[in-house]
């Protein structure tokens, strides 16, 4: 079965630094990836995916992330994050064998300080 | 498109009730899925559908039941309530088309169970 750790439980920034949180999977086989946002109160969006091609692929907003198969890993990156970023971030993967269903990782609480 | 509605935004039940949490799509998806988002944990699956009339377990399916007999809907139904169930409660959608396999989420309903 495929699984998604998310190390950073919460990270807090201040407005202009640089972000980075980390999201490695498990699965040996080919898989989809993504990473999604949870403004408070809201429901999730789809900030960037990665299904094949170039490893670096980039989303919404200037989030950027990179898929590094020989690590298992999706980190999710942008360069100056703004108050407006403060939300919850999932990553997910989604495996060729698994009917198009997503696992998610734990999250990562973003709090951003002005 | 107005997307994945789900209803209700809010309910409170008490052990051993029963209730249907309704979510409907008008995308033309195929595939529909159940989450439940609860804190540390991320979402994790309950039941999803490949198309009319299919469904499957997911991660968590015990206590939930789940249809499909249209295209459009894909009702939850909680069989006799229990406080483990108080969640927040995520419908998604999804295509095959282009094979892109992007969810779409609805806005979510919020349950406690006392």
């Amino acid at each position: 079965a495929q699984s998604v750790s998310q190390h950073n439980h919460h990270v807090i920034l201040s407005e202009a630094a640089s972000l980075e949180l980390g999201c490695n999977y498990s699965y040996g086989g080919t898989v989809n990836l993504f990473w999604y946002v949870q403004y408070p109160g809201q429901h999730l969006q789809l900030l960037l995916k990665y299904f094949s091609g170039d490893p670096l692929v980039k989303g919404i907003k200037g989030f950027e992330a990179e898929f590094i198969k020989s690590k298992f890993s999706f980190n999710l990156r942008k360069p100056s994050v703004q108050w407006s970023d403060t939300a919850e971030y999932f990553c997910a993967v989604m495996s060729s064998g698994s009917a198009r269903q997503l696992t998610f990782g734990s999250g990562t609480q973003l709090t951003v300080l002005p | 498109n107005a997307g994945v509605t789900q209803t209700p935004k809010f309910q409170v039940l008490k052990t051993g009730q029963s209730m249907t949490l309704q979510c409907a799509q008008d995308m033309n998806h195929e595939y529909m899925s159940w989450y439940r988002q609860d804190p540390g944990m991320g979402l994790r699956l309950i039941h999803y559908s490949v198309g009319a009339g299919i469904t499957d377990q997911g991660e968590v399916p015990n206590g939930y039941n789940v249809s499909r007999s249209t295209t459009e809907d894909f009702p939850l139904r909680l069989l006799s309530a229990a406080p483990s169930q108080t969640s927040v409660y995520f419908c998604a959608s999804s295509s095959d088309v282009r094979g892109l396999y992007e969810q779409y989420f609805g806005p979510g309903t919020r349950l406690t169970v006392t």
